[in-house]
């Protein structure tokens, strides 16, 4: 079973420009989640979906931060204009199913530093 | 108050040490209750997951937890160079969106 892919690894931006980051999730992976894990620590839920359906936004910060999933598979999370706060890894999992925790799987996220 | 209190260490121990580490919760709905391990620059892997109080054994891992005091636990016997990573617990309630509130995460090093 091929793994989440995502893409970029690393990107580096300058304040106020803007960036986009993109996900494959699991082949059959109803659900996606991006998270943001700024160094040291834990990662946080930024946006949750369910097919191409959003289901958890709360967190995401909507003044500039979007995120899309498109015919329910691949998703785009953008940013902008970034700010200095906002380097950090974006993560992002999918999960079969909606009822049973079995846990996600992660991509290897990209790593994101703004200066 | 954080939902989620993981001590962030670091932790570093000799190889073959029996390791311990620890989370505590303020959110009692939470009921399924995760260890993920992250390598450096990668994403994190589930370890171990359990819904009810009490042991879960997996190999030379042991998660336990303890829902009347809002504590769970991993503890890594035979500790290995390859264990050196950073931990982080996570947690869920039941019902509704599947999201995961995960702990800071403990940065754990094995020496050899």
């Amino acid at each position: 079973e091929a793994g989440v892919a995502q893409s970029p690894r690393y990107k580096i931006i300058e304040k106020r420009q803007s960036v986009a980051f993109w996900c494959n999730p699991i082949s059959g992976h109803a659900t996606l989640y991006w998270y943001q894990q700024i160094l040291g620590q834990g990662p946080k839920l930024l946006i949750q979906f369910q097919n191409n359906g959003v289901v958890d936004d709360s967190q995401l910060p909507k003044d500039r931060f979007s995120a899309e999933r498109l015919k329910g598979v691949d998703s785009t999370l953008k940013i902008q204009p970034a700010k200095l706060e906002d380097s950090a890894v974006y993560l992002c999992a999918s999960s079969s199913f909606t009822g049973v925790v079995y846990g996600y799987t992660f991509g290897s996220g990209t790593r994101l530093t703004v200066v | 108050q954080k939902e989620v209190e993981q001590d962030p260490g670091p932790l570093s121990v000799p190889e073959g040490a029996i390791v311990s580490l620890n989370c505590t919760y303020s959110n009692s709905a939470f009921q399924y209750f995760m260890w993920y391990r992250q390598y450096s620059r990668k994403g994190p892997e589930l370890l171990m997951y359990t819904y009810s109080s009490g042991n879960k054994e997996d190999g030379r891992f042991t998660a336990q937890v303890d829902k009347s005091s809002k504590y769970i636990s991993l503890f890594i016997r035979d500790s290995q160079p390859s264990d050196s990573a950073t931990y982080l617990c996570a947690m869920r309630i039941i019902q509704g969106a599947q999201k995961l509130v995960f702990g800071q995460g403990t940065r754990l090093t094995i020496n050899p």
